[in-house]
């Protein structure tokens, strides 16, 4: 089964750059979609397609996806960041596939 | 503007069986895929059960195949869940999700879940 790998916790200051990793064997050549979650929610879609926004979500938000690690990148973080983030790739053989999720503290 | 919204969820003894329903409005329902993905409280996430728009289609994970049947009736817009022979590890908080149709595929929008916890 394939398998996708993630920091258990980042830290940003306020106003600095957050970097989310994901990673997994030749991730890059699969698609890499990117949920936020803030406590008591349901997940909440921020990326798509490697580095696609859904509409709503702020610019701030950005992904890439090369060889084996996909990054959800968030810039100037702001306290509302604060959150588990989860990668999920969707594979022929074995569906939907979730990392294990990071949780991101804004300092 | 798309509503997903579940019910059943409890309190049951191993063993035991529950039903989830999702009730869906603001979209095509019958024409969108849907999955059931559930959530140990404060750990990761695991797509359970997937299925088609028109209900031919269905995918299980591993752990609750033969357990858990997915369905729907499209003439409601609701999604359904049946699980039978409960165990302590399917306690989780279960999400309705919409699916995207073709791959590569993603969750969009989310439902707010309904709890199972599966005790003695």
């Amino acid at each position: 089964s394939y398998e996708l790998t993630q920091p258990l916790s980042v830290s940003v200051a306020l106003g600095q750059t957050a970097r989310i990793t994901c990673g997994g064997d030749n991730i890059g050549n699969k698609n890499v979609h990117w949920y936020q979650q803030k406590p008591g929610q349901a997940p909440l879609l921020v990326i798509y397609r490697d580095n696609n926004r859904p509409s709503g979500i702020p610019e701030r938000f950005s992904g890439s996806n090369s060889g084996n690690t996909a990054t959800l990148t968030i810039s100037r973080a702001q306290p509302g960041d604060d959150a588990d983030y989860f990668c999920q790739v969707w594979d022929s053989n074995t569906d939907m596939v979730f990392g294990g999720g990071t949780n991101l503290t804004v300092l | 503007e798309v509503q997903l919204l579940e019910s059943g969820g409890g309190s049951v003894q191993p063993g035991g069986s529950l039903r989830l329903s999702c009730a869906a409005s603001g979209f095509s329902f019958s024409t969108n895929a849907m999955s059931w993905v559930r959530q140990v409280p404060g750990k990761g996430l695991e797509c359970v059960s997937s299925i088609s728009g028109g209900g031919l289609d269905t995918y299980y994970a591993d752990s609750v195949k033969g357990r858990f049947t997915i369905s729907r009736d499209n003439s409601k817009n609701t999604l359904y869940l049946h699980m039978n022979n409960l165990k302590a590890e399917d306690t989780a908080l279960y999400f309705c999700a919409k699916v995207r149709n073709t791959a590569p595929k993603w969750f969009d929008p989310w439902g707010q879940g309904t709890l199972v916890t599966v005790s003695s």
